[in-house]
């Protein structure tokens, strides 16, 4: 099946610094990537869809300049929480849809826990 | 307010038995319904889907119902095994190509062997 892979798993930074997850799609051309982050016992809520070559859209109350998407290529997709906080400690997934073996469902990445200090 | 909504937090079953999770929905647009299958610190796994034109689909042990006048899907899962103790979310979609998928807030089942 389709594999998709996110780095680093856990992070942890401190207060004020910028941190950047990766999420990949290792064999198959993922057009569109999600972005979701789970707070503990809660449910995954989607933060922004990314298609390949053009800008994320983003849901209702997230902050674009604050969480910055870039997907710049068929197989790669990254989030950058910017001066992160103490709130923004979370578990981010991101998935991906495309062509050919990831095409009839989203496939998930294993996740990356973010612990701010 | 929740589009998607799953209104047992848990679930215990015996192994060997029957588990059933529900999911009730408010949005008529949704079309495609899946289910996920989550261990902690992992991404979810997809289990099975239903399109909004089927009440019914099977795979294996796990089988979906679809009943769309109420608005409510279900997981059945028979026989339920030890290693299917994970949390589920039910999850809806308003187009074929996944764009946009909406989770409820899981259900978590132990099945206790």
């Amino acid at each position: 099946g389709a594999v998709v892979s996110q780095h680093p798993s856990w992070v942890i930074c401190k207060s004020g610094t910028s941190v950047k997850i990766e999420c990949r799609s290792l064999d198959f051309q993922a057009t569109t990537m999600f972005w979701y982050r789970q707070f503990p016992k809660q449910s995954l809520m989607l933060m922004a869809t990314s298609n390949e070559g053009s800008k994320a859209t983003y849901e209702q109350g997230v902050e674009k300049d604050k969480f910055l998407i870039n997907h710049a290529s068929l197989t790669l997709s990254t989030l950058t929480v910017t001066s992160a906080h103490p709130e923004d400690s979370s578990f981010y997934i991101c998935s991906a849809i495309g062509q050919g073996v990831g095409q009839e469902t989203q496939y998930f990445g294993p996740g990356t826990r973010l612990l701010v200090l | 307010d929740q589009q998607v909504k799953q209104n047992s937090p848990s679930l215990s079953v015996q192994e060997g038995r029957i588990s059933i999770l529900n999911c009730d929905y408010t949005n008529s647009m949704f079309d495609y319904f899946l289910w996920y299958k989550k261990y902690p610190a992992e991404g979810p796994t997809f289990l099975i889907s239903i399109s909004s034109i089927k009440d019914k689909n099977e795979d294996g042990r796990f089988t979906v119902f679809l009943n769309k006048s109420a608005k409510h899907l279900s997981l059945h899962i028979v026989p339920s095994q030890p290693g299917d103790s994970a949390v589920y979310f039910c999850a809806a979609s308003e187009s074929t190509s996944y764009d946009k998928v909406i989770f409820g807030p899981g259900t978590s089942l132990s099945v206790i062997p």
